[in-house]
């Protein structure tokens, strides 16, 4: 069974502080991993993916499969990155299933 | 392009009764998943279509039913409502596998 972990519910730091939401995954197959984001009021929207490989609002994410792990990075945080953060996997077995964590938010203090 | 569309926007039903929600998938989309939000939980994968058929099912018993139209358009139906299934339903559309995939705002559901 597939499964996505955020070990933090809530996380704050401070402006131009870095940042790292953490997410690891257990997966069978050959993973494809997602960051998810929902600001205020928004809908739920893509981020980024690992395959693409890019940056992102300055937010970076790295596949560790020896670690099972896809954590969002971002050097110099800023006060609108406050947001619900969620990272996702990607079934490829048939359907486009997304597995979902159960989401991080991030608070950035002035 | 237009977005994906969802209504209603709220709405609150009473126990043991049936509700239909629907969706506008994105232009050009031909897949369309439904999802469940509990609060405080992340998205989980209902079911999801493929060309007018079923591709797909979560963990969700069979009262949760679902429907795509030729335009693509899709309808979530959930019989003998019961509390717990009071939640945030996002609807999201993508066009073929491997692209990208975009949500609903979703339609939040108030069993009492």
């Amino acid at each position: 069974a597939q499964r996505v972990t955020q070990p933090e519910k809530l996380l704050s730091v401070f402006k131009g502080a870095p940042v790292e939401l953490k997410c690891n995954y257990s997966y069978s197959g050959s993973p494809e991993l997602f960051w998810y984001v929902q600001y205020s009021r928004q809908r739920l929207q893509l981020l980024l993916r690992h395959i693409s490989r890019e940056s992102i609002k300055g937010f970076t994410a790295d596949l560790n499969k020896g670690e099972t792990s896809f954590h969002l990075k971002k050097p110099f945080a800023q006060e609108e990155d406050s947001a619900m953060y969620y990272c996702a996997l990607l079934s490829n077995f048939g359907n486009e299933k997304l597995t979902f964590g159960t989401g991080t938010r991030l608070t950035i203090i002035p | 392009e237009t977005g994906v569309t969802q209504s209603p926007t709220h709405l609150i039903k009473t126990r043991g009764q049936q509700v239909t929600l629907r969706c506008s998938s994105q232009s050009g989309h031909n897949t369309v998943s439904w999802y469940q939000q509990a609060l405080g939980q992340g998205p989980q994968f209902i079911f999801q279509y493929y060309r007018e058929e079923e591709n797909g099912r979560g963990n969700f018993p069979p009262r949760f039913s679902g429907l795509q139209f030729p335009n693509y358009s899709s309808e979530l139906n959930v019989n003998a409502l019961e509390l717990d299934d009071s939640a945030l339903y996002l609807c999201a559309s993508s066009r073929d596998r491997g692209n990208t995939i975009y949500f609903g705002e979703g339609s939040w559901l108030t069993v009492v």
